[in-house]
């Protein structure tokens, strides 16, 4: 197995813009797990689903922040219109289970100008 | 309300033993969890504690007391690679369906 992949690795955008980072998870797992790194918040969680349903998005911060899985293979996170505070690394993760070992993708690493 | 507390900087020599400790207050627990992240890296898993006690996997070490709310992760034998932050990862729920929190991390420094 290629592991958690997403794409792209980077991307450098003009604030406004629409961002849509893409993340596959390893096949088998059920949980789906978006997170944000930033020096100054650490490493945060926005969102999970398991077995594709949304479970949890109260670390979405605004409302220009959606999720969506629309099948086992594949999640999206879109950040519309884009600001230059959501300059961050964002990492997929997913586990067999909710609670257990998640395994990380290389993360995007977001930059808006 | 939920804290989680490590120190943010560790520095450390080679060949020795550095212990990272963790704090955390929680309505829930269920696990502590402890991951490894190199920079420009992803976080991968190292450890995981259910129950109180020492779990021991080579060099690394990772030990629990529920009832003080405290966990280390415990480096030995120290190698310039063990350069990383290190992240403790409490599951905060009553369950194995509560997802893990991490915080800040702390940042290892092994030096020669």
């Amino acid at each position: 197995d290629a592991g958690v992949i997403q794409s792209p690795r980077h991307e450098v955008t003009e604030m406004g813009q629409e961002v849509t980072l893409r993340c596959k998870p390893i096949s088998g797992h059920n949980s789906l797990f978006w997170y944000r790194q930033t020096m100054m918040r650490g490493l945060e969680l926005l969102i999970y689903f398991n077995n594709n349903v949304p479970i949890d998005d109260s670390g979405m911060p605004e409302d220009r922040f959606s999720a969506k899985m629309p099948n086992a293979s594949f999640s999206t996170l879109k950040i519309q219109p884009s600001e230059p505070r959501d300059s961050a690394v964002y990492f997929c993760a997913g586990g067999l289970g909710v609670g257990d070992e998640q395994f990380f993708g290389p993360g995007t690493r977001l930059t808006v100008l | 309300g939920q804290s989680l507390e490590q120190p943010s900087e560790v520095t450390a020599v080679e060949g020795a033993i550095v212990q990272i400790n963790c704090t955390y207050q929680t309505s829930g627990f269920y696990g502590l969890s402890w991951y490894q992240q190199h920079d420009g890296g992803a976080p991968t898993f190292l450890s995981y504690n259910g129950l109180d006690g020492l779990e021991e996997t080579g060099r690394f070490s990772s030990f629990l007391s529920r009832s003080d709310s405290y966990g280390y992760l415990l480096l030995q034998e120290l190698q310039m690679k063990d350069s990383a932050s290190y992240f403790c990862a409490p599951s905060l729920g009553n369950s194995g369906n509560t997802p893990l929190v991490f915080g800040k991390g702390t940042r290892l420094s092994v030096i020669a």
